[in-house]
C-alpha cells in the first residue's frame, strides 16, 4: 500500500521568511495530492491541494509542487506569519479506493 | 454550516471495558472516514464507507475494532476489551462523494484515554 514521507519533523523559520515541506510517497498510482493544517488542539483543515495532471498550484502565500518522476511534493510557504505556526501534514491517495495516507507531519515554528 | 459532529470530545474508560464513539456527518455527505491520531503523529487510516458500507477496513488494527454506518449517515465506531495502546484521538471526516473532487472535512475528534 501507499507509504508517505515528510519531512523535516519541526521547522523554525524566522517571521517574513519562507518554509518548505517536502513529502516522498510509494504507489506511483497516487494521484490527489491535500495539505492539510492543524492548529493545537483543533481538527486537520485543507489548505491546498494538488492533482496528478498538474505541476505546480499557487493560492496566495501557499503554493504546492509535484514531480511525479521523482514521487516527491512539496509545500512552500512564502511572506510566513505567525498565525502560520501549526502542524503541517501532506497526503496522498488514489482515486480508485479513496484511502487518503497522511504523513507524521511538520511542526512550523514562526519566529518573532 | 453545521461541520462534522463527533461525540463525546473526551472518553476515560478503564481498560478491558467497551467503548462507543460517533460521528455526525456533514449532511449530504456520502463517504465517512475513521482516522487514529496519536501525539506527535499523522492520522492513522481506520476505515472509510461509502453510504452504508465499508468500502475499505483495512486500517482497523484488530478484531477489538468495529464500525458501523445502518443508515448511511451517522456512524459508530466500537471498541470492545480497551487496551491502554488505544488511546489516541479518533477522528472522523466526511466527503461529498469521496474521490478527488471531494476534499475531506474533519470533525474536532473524540480524545479516549484508557487506563
Amino acid at each position: 500500500g501507499e507509504n508517505v514521507e515528510q519531512h523535516p519533523s519541526t521547522l523554525s523559520v524566522q517571521e517574513g521568511d519562507s518554509a518548505v515541506i517536502k513529502c516522498t510517497y510509494s504507489d506511483s498510482a497516487s494521484n490527489y495530492f491535500p495539505w492539510y493544517k492543524q492548529e493545537l488542539g483543533k481538527r486537520p483543515q485543507l489548505i491546498i491541494d494538488i492533482r496528478s495532471n498538474v505541476g505546480e498550484k499557487k493560492d496566495q502565500r501557499i503554493a504546492v509542487t509535484l514531480n511525479k518522476t521523482a514521487k516527491h511534493f512539496s509545500l512552500h510557504i512564502t511572506e510566513t506569519q505567525p498565525e502560520d505556526s501549526a502542524v503541517y501534514f501532506c497526503a496522498a491517495t488514489q482515486n480508485r479506493d479513496d484511502k487518503i495516507i497522511f504523513g507524521k507531519g511538520t511542526r512550523l515554528h514562526i519566529l518573532p | 454550516g453545521a461541520g462534522v459532529s463527533q461525540t463525546p470530545s473526551n472518553k476515560v474508560t478503564e481498560k478491558g471495558k467497551y467503548v462507543e464513539l460517533r460521528c455526525d456527518p456533514i449532511s449530504g455527505h456520502t463517504a465517512l472516514y475513521w482516522y487514529r491520531q496519536s501525539l506527535g503523529q499523522g492520522p492513522e487510516f481506520l476505515i472509510y464507507f461509502q453510504g452504508t458500507g465499508a468500502a475499505d477496513d483495512s486500517g482497523l488494527p484488530n478484531d477489538r475494532f468495529f464500525a458501523v454506518r445502518p443508515e448511511g449517515s451517522v456512524s459508530t465506531l466500537k471498541i470492545q476489551r480497551t487496551e491502554r495502546g488505544d488511546s489516541a484521538v479518533y477522528l472522523c471526516a466526511s466527503s461529498l462523494n469521496g474521490g478527488l473532487n471531494s476534499p475531506l472535512h474533519f470533525g474536532n475528534g473524540t480524545r479516549l484515554t484508557v487506563t
